[in-house]
């Protein structure tokens, strides 16, 4: 069974202060993670498509790396802004291509 | 550009009735998946359809569940005889090409509620 888990479940934390959290997914089988940022009453939002070993991604004050040997994949986020407040969801595919098992999601509320 | 489209926002159906679910992928796209989201749970993968093909239907359950995208038209996810246990959300994402190295791109989701 393929299991996906991100920790924390949920963060608060001080507008300006950096944070990070953790996806875990099997170290076999792997073909991609995603990750996703999703807002309340929107929709899921694509931040990173990781496919590669080593992977570093970053796109403003968000980045990403990527472990496939152990099986992670961590999210910083820089200078927490009250907008990056938001669930963080990674999705990881296997090698099939067309198996996608997402975790459970971080739920990031940032205090003014 | 418009984005994934997805309706109805909202579906009320009585227990016994059909669910219609549509999802017009974004121009240029011809891969669709479908995942629900129950109540208090995680996004879960149903479905994943090419033009006229399903590909992977491995997380969709069994009975009265089915699923279309066909030459022409929006994608379609179909619920018969509707239970309480199928009131969930229900999204559509698409993306360009097969496989995980593309962004996938969501619709803004069905919500289900069976009364």
């Amino acid at each position: 069974i393929l299991n996906v888990e991100q920790s924390p479940q949920s963060l608060h934390v001080q507008e300006g202060d950096s944070t990070n959290f953790t996806c875990s997914f099997p170290s076999s089988n792997f073909y991609a993670l995603h990750w996703y940022r999703w807002e309340t009453a929107k929709s899921p939002e694509a931040l990173f498509v990781m496919t590669l070993n080593g992977d570093e991604k970053k796109k403003g004050r968000i980045s990403a790396t990527l472990n496939t040997k152990e099986g992670y994949s961590y999210l910083y986020i820089k200078g927490s802004q009250p907008e990056d407040s938001a669930t963080y969801l990674c999705a990881f595919w296997a090698s099939s291509a067309s198996k996608i098992i997402f975790g459970s999601g971080t739920r990031l509320s940032i205090r003014p | 550009n418009a984005g994934v489209m997805q309706n109805p926002r909202h579906l009320v159906r009585r227990r016994g009735q059909e669910a219609r679910l549509r999802c017009s992928p974004m121009k240029g796209h011809s891969h669709v998946y479908w995942y629900r989201q129950l109540p208090e749970e995680g996004l879960k993968f149903m479905v994943y359809l090419q033009k006229e093909n399903i590909i992977d239907e491995s997380g969709m359950p069994k009975e009265r569940f089915s699923a279309e995208f066909p030459k022409e038209g929006p994608s379609i996810l179909r619920i018969q005889q509707v239970v309480r246990g199928d009131s969930a959300a229900y999204f559509c994402a698409s993306s360009p090409m097969t496989g995980g190295n593309y962004e996938q791109y969501f619709g803004p989701g069905t919500r289900l509620t069976v009364t």
